[in-house]
């Protein structure tokens, strides 16, 4: 299976600061996802970036794939109360498989 | 529409009860997959399908049984529950594999 390890564990920041969480895979891959998940609820979907892309913007979200070196990073800038939640990347390969996730805390 | 739909939302099962999940999209999906999320964890891979007739296993298979005989519906059945099977479970589809996943609200299941 293809697991995405996602770094840190956890992240506590400061509102208005941005939150960079990274994650790595270890064989090729199609593309690569990233969710959110807030309070035990479902995932949302967030982005979806293409191996054939090296980074992507959504909002205030902006996501890096680099496949030399098996990484993705998600940049969450000027980050709100509301972005509390547990973040997870799922990269695209023959099983989908999520990792433990970033649990990020934005405090006031 | 509905999006993807999971009954119930809560269950409490006592040991070596059997019972269905149910999980339903009605977006043409041809991707459905059942994941566990245990407290603080992440999610874990129990089955998925590719379309109707296809199944497979995921991550942690034992215990639990699928099936697909329509695009619509994918259902997880516990044949013999465990204390080790509480836990909450989603169900998630996609139009094809590796794309946009939509998930269920999940269900919170307690064996006793």
């Amino acid at each position: 299976s293809q697991q995405g390890e996602e770094d840190p564990q956890a992240l506590s920041i400061q509102e208005g600061e941005n939150a960079t969480m990274n994650c790595s895979y270890k064989t090729s891959i199609n593309n690569l996802q990233w969710y959110r998940q807030n309070s035990g609820r479902g995932l949302v979907h967030l982005i979806l970036i293409r191996s054939n892309e090296r980074e992507k913007h959504s909002g205030r979200l902006r996501v890096t794939l680099d496949t030399s070196k098996k990484s993705s990073s998600l940049l969450i800038t000027a980050s709100r109360a509301a972005d509390t939640a547990s973040y997870f990347c799922l990269p695209g390969a023959q099983k989908l498989v999520f990792g433990q996730g970033t649990r990020l805390t934005i405090n006031p | 529409n509905a999006g993807v739909t999971q009954t119930p939302k809560f269950q409490v099962l006592k040991t070596g009860q059997s019972m269905t999940l149910q999980c339903a999209q009605d977006m043409n999906h041809e991707y459905m997959s059942w994941y566990r999320q245990d407290p603080g964890m992440g999610l874990r891979l129990i089955h998925y399908s590719v379309g109707a007739g296809i199944t497979d296993q995921g991550e942690v298979p034992n215990g639990y049984n699928v099936s697909r005989s329509t695009t619509e519906d994918f259902p997880l059945r516990l044949l013999s529950a465990a204390p080790s099977q509480t836990s909450v479970y989603f169900c998630a589809s996609s139009y094809n594999m590796g794309e946009k996943l939509f998930f269920g609200s999940g269900t919170q299941l307690s064996v006793l």
